[in-house]
């Protein structure tokens, strides 16, 4: 089973910086990772497929990049409704499906 | 638009079952891979199951292999999760998603709580 690690768990940020989120896999997922954002009581969203393409309606200021093992969120310029907890999921090799434990990103 | 809407989560006690439905519009369902994942209460993310299109193909976490059984019905558009043998550690909200090329998950249903205690 492959593993992921999310770094940090928490990351406080400012409205208008930029946030870098980072997800480390056990061994090589190549490109396909994919990243979903959670707010309070709701499902997760999908906002970054195959390690850098965004999905549906997700904007520009979302982007992902990696590859191999290493893999980056990065949110350009930090909007209030952007605070959440993010998550990347490989499936690279499944079953199954693994996902990293998460990272936070709270207003600093 | 793609609308999936879980149901029958509940309280049940350790040892019991429970089955769980999610109802699908907005798309041709036997054409779609779908899969439950789970939350625990302030936990992260974990897949569950898969079901294939045509239902010939399931795939199960260790963690509920031989107790959750995925199973759907493409007259209906419904997908299901059936789980026996439940334990305090399947406490979790359920949701079930469409999977888009065997790959990632989107979108999510809005999920349902099922909490297994005494």
């Amino acid at each position: 089973e492959i593993v992921m690690t999310q770094s940090p768990a928490t990351l406080s940020v400012s409205p208008g910086e930029r946030a870098t989120l980072s997800c480390r896999a056990s061994q090589s997922v190549s490109s396909n990772l994919a990243w979903y954002q959670q707010k309070p009581g709701q499902a997760p969203r999908l906002l970054i497929y195959d390690t850098s393409i965004r999905a549906t309606a997700i904007p520009a200021r979302f982007s992902g990049s990696g590859s191999g093992t290493e893999f980056t969120l990065t949110i350009s310029s930090l909007q209030s409704e952007d605070f959440a907890i993010y998550y990347c999921q490989q499936y690279n090799n499944w079953p199954p499906y693994t996902f990293g434990q998460g990272t936070k990103l709270e207003i600093k | 638009e793609v609308q999936l809407l879980e149901s029958g989560g509940g309280l049940v006690q350790p040892g019991g079952s429970l089955r769980l439905s999610c109802a699908a519009s907005g798309f041709t369902f036997r054409s779609y891979d779908m899969s439950w994942a789970r939350q625990a209460p302030g936990k992260g993310l974990e897949w569950v199951s898969f079901i294939s299109g045509s239902g010939e193909n399931t795939y199960y976490a260790d963690s509920v292999k031989g107790r959750f059984t995925i199973s759907r019905d493409n007259s209906k558009n419904t997908l299901y999760l059936q789980m026996n043998s439940l334990r305090a550690e399947d406490t979790a909200v359920y949701y079930c998603g469409l999977v888009y090329r065997q790959n990632w998950l989107d979108p999510w249903g809005q999920g349902t709580l099922v909490t297994v205690s005494s």
